[in-house]
């Protein structure tokens, strides 16, 4: 079956730790995307990635990082500088940028 | 700055009502639109799209939205919904520009009373 998995499922971090969340597809996407989910407040993209060995800053990137070694694989480190990490994280692909994004079953943080 | 506004937030419906939800966005360029929906655990699937040609589409599960350039709208709309749409909507347009983007709206939370 082709699609996005994302792992884990749901992740509990200490207070101070990072913590890289995994996403993988096997649809043969060009473009990548990290996006958090709040309540109330839609997706907000955190990076984008269009080819490998290349990615972006979304609209809330500070305390992330990434890499996109290959082209199947994007994942995300949420950093002890990210102020508020507990959410919901989503990760998606496309063919190219804007086109129709297809999204992994998400990834639930909690920082205690 | 562009963005996209879905104004209602909660919406809670009898079943066989008429739904239409709202989507605007602000952007003079060319863009693709798009919604998504979010059942309660599941992923985040597309509904339909719209990237050129007729301005009304229709997407799955009887659902149909109408592009009004005028308007910079993308509404949403269903003749008689069911109590198993009961999901979050969102809106999403794709800005064509020197760096293309999408951007998504914060969504509609909708509720069908039995």
């Amino acid at each position: 079956d082709g699609g996005i998995t994302q792992s884990p499922k749901y992740l509990f971090r200490k207070e101070g730790q990072n913590v890289t969340l995994s996403c993988e597809q096997n649809l043969n996407h060009d473009a990548m995307y990290w996006y958090r989910q709040d309540p109330g407040q839609g997706l907000r993209l955190i990076y984008y990635s269009q080819i490998v060995n290349d990615f972006q800053k979304g609209d809330i990137a500070e305390g992330y990082s990434v890499s996109r070694e290959k082209k199947e694989s994007f994942p995300l480190t949420v950093t002890s500088a990210q102020k508020n990490p507990t959410a919901f994280y989503l990760c998606a692909s496309s063919i190219v940028m804007i086109d129709e994004q297809f999204f992994g079953p998400g990834t639930r943080l909690t920082v205690l | 700055a562009q963005s996209v506004s879905q104004h209602n937030h909660h919406v809670i419906l009898s079943e066989a009502a008429s739904l239409e939800l709202g989507c605007n966005y602000s952007y003079g360029g060319t863009v693709n639109l798009f919604w998504y929906v979010q059942y309660p655990g599941q992923h985040l699937q597309l509904l339909l799209k719209y990237f050129s040609g007729d301005p009304l589409v229709k997407g799955i599960k009887g659902f149909e939205a109408e592009f009004i350039k005028s308007k910079f709208s993308f509404n949403l709309r269903k003749p008689s919904v069911q109590w198993s749409d009961t999901a979050e909507y969102f809106c999403a347009v794709g800005l064509y520009s020197s760096a293309s983007k999408i951007i998504f709206g914060s969504g509609t939370r909708l509720s069908i009373r039995p």
